[in-house]
């Protein structure tokens, strides 16, 4: 079984923090994502990784930035908090082939209030 | 227009009851297509991959209508376990993969 974890089910910071969320996987896959979820929006790509040290932006890449040093772990950085990033932040990962994407599996998700 | 559009719901269906929904995509160099199910607070977990001849997986059905764009999940004799949000998922290649998630239906089965 695909077993992805992330770092914490819920944040809470203040605006202006630096904030690092975690994600790690154990099923050896290329591919990695980070998602931020929004009621009426639907799952927004922020970023993804098909390999150590790579990495693309998604859909609302802005305010973000992402860090993969090794293959099961990817890491999510706010480099400064801000109330509009509240959200359900969920890592994915799938795996290869590199660059295509089929079926995915998600993270329990981190529930991040900022305040 | 959104790229990929579902009916947000909620359907409300009695046990027992056959469901379908629909979700539309616009670009039409869209090459694969899922569903997933997410349960309240839950992450989404895939249901089906939809290949273009449709598939089958019990009381599950998806087609894929490419002519027409869209796909659509058949669930029939409907459980109480079933109420969940669907989402739908758009894959598109061209340079890199693209990865487009529908904001989902949410189905109720009552009893």
């Amino acid at each position: 079984d695909v077993k992805v974890t992330q770092s914490s089910r819920y944040l809470v910071k203040r605006t202006g923090e630096k904030v690092f969320l975690e994600c790690v996987q154990d099923m050896d896959h290329e591919n990695m994502f980070w998602y931020r979820q929004d009621p009426g929006l639907g799952l927004r790509l922020i970023y993804f990784s098909y390999d150590v040290k790579m990495k693309e932006k998604g859909d609302i890449p802005e305010g973000y930035s992402v860090s993969r040093e090794k293959k099961e772990r990817f890491s999510l950085i706010l480099e400064s908090a801000s109330t509009n990033q509240t959200s359900m932040y969920l890592c994915a990962s799938s795996p290869p082939p590199t660059g295509v994407i089929y079926e995915q599996y998600f993270g329990p998700g981190t529930r991040l209030t900022v305040t | 227009r959104k790229e990929v559009e579902q009916d947000p719901g909620p359907f409300n269906v009695p046990e027992g009851a056959t469901v379908a929904f629909n979700c539309t995509y616009s670009n039409s160099a869209s090459q694969s297509f899922f569903w997933y199910r997410q349960d309240c607070r839950k992450e989404p977990k895939l249901l089906m991959s939809v290949y273009s001849s449709g598939n089958e997986d019990g009381r599950f059905t998806a087609q894929l209508n490419r002519a027409s764009q869209y796909i659509s999940l058949l669930i029939r004799d409907s459980k109480l376990s079933d109420s969940a949000t669907y989402l739908c998922v758009v894959n598109q290649y061209s340079s890199a993969s693209k990865i487009i998630f529908g904001s989902g239906t949410r189905l109720s089965i009552r009893p």
